[in-house]
């Protein structure tokens, strides 16, 4: 069972361009995290949320976690090459050890 | 970087041999991960433990074993390993203590394996 749905499942955009991906769920989560995922490579950590509402900002990288902890979206401003990548949204739950993945979003900015 | 090296990086492998992956951590954390990750399936749970000899089933754990005797080393063993094993593996540790909650986790460089 896919607790986390990815949209859109693949982004080809240009240099410059401005993008959303969104992580939906009908579970509630106490945290949720975003990775990013090059090729060859293992997934990375780039933020947790843990509050309803809250936005965290990494440079041209927005997070946001939703007010009943239901989903997050992570929203790229001024996109370089240098962030495709495959990125990935996971939820953890108060109760078991284990995080839950979403399939992911693989996004590509050419030059 | 989170000190997690796994080994080997890539194997080859045929169908009915035994094949284990192993994954060294250097942090002396409590909660180890295996996963695999197939194109269309995202990432998926197959073991965890949190803590020496304390292991659970993931979702898709049938046809693996997984076993950890020291804090430090987390083994994924294939028993008689098939052709739709054949995917990336990647091993996560949590720096979360002390809570049952699952938390941030930090993934080593991946196994690729292929069973012919």
């Amino acid at each position: 069972t896919q607790l986390l749905e990815q949209s859109p499942q693949f982004l080809s955009i240009q240099e410059g361009e401005n993008l959303t991906v969104y992580c939906n769920s009908s579970s509630v989560f106490s945290s949720l995290q975003w990775y990013r995922q090059e090729p060859g490579e293992g997934p990375v950590l780039l933020v947790t949320v843990v509050t309803g509402g809250e936005v965290k900002k990494l440079k041209r990288l927005t997070f946001q976690f939703g007010d009943a902890r239901k989903d997050s979206s992570l929203h790229i401003t001024a996109a370089q090459p240098g962030d495709t990548g495959l990125y990935l949204c996971a939820g953890a739950k108060d109760s078991g050890y284990a995080l839950n993945f979403g399939k992911g979003t693989s996004l590509l900015v050419t030059p | 970087d989170a000190g997690i090296t796994q080994s080997p990086r890539h194997k080859v492998t045929e169908t009915g041999t035994p094949v284990t992956l192993r994954c060294h951590q250097t942090e002396n954390h409590r909660y180890m991960y295996w996963y695999r990750q197939d194109p269309g399936h995202g990432l998926r749970l197959i073991h965890y433990s949190y803590g020496v000899k304390d292991t659970d089933k993931g979702e898709v754990s049938d046809g693996y074993s997984v076993s950890r005797s020291k804090t430090e080393d987390f083994l994924l063993t294939l028993e008689s390993a098939t052709s739709s094993q054949t995917s990336v593996y990647f091993c996560a540790i949590s720096r979360t203590s002390g809570t049952r909650r699952a938390d941030t986790q930090y993934f080593g460089p991946g196994t690729r394996l292929t069973v012919l």
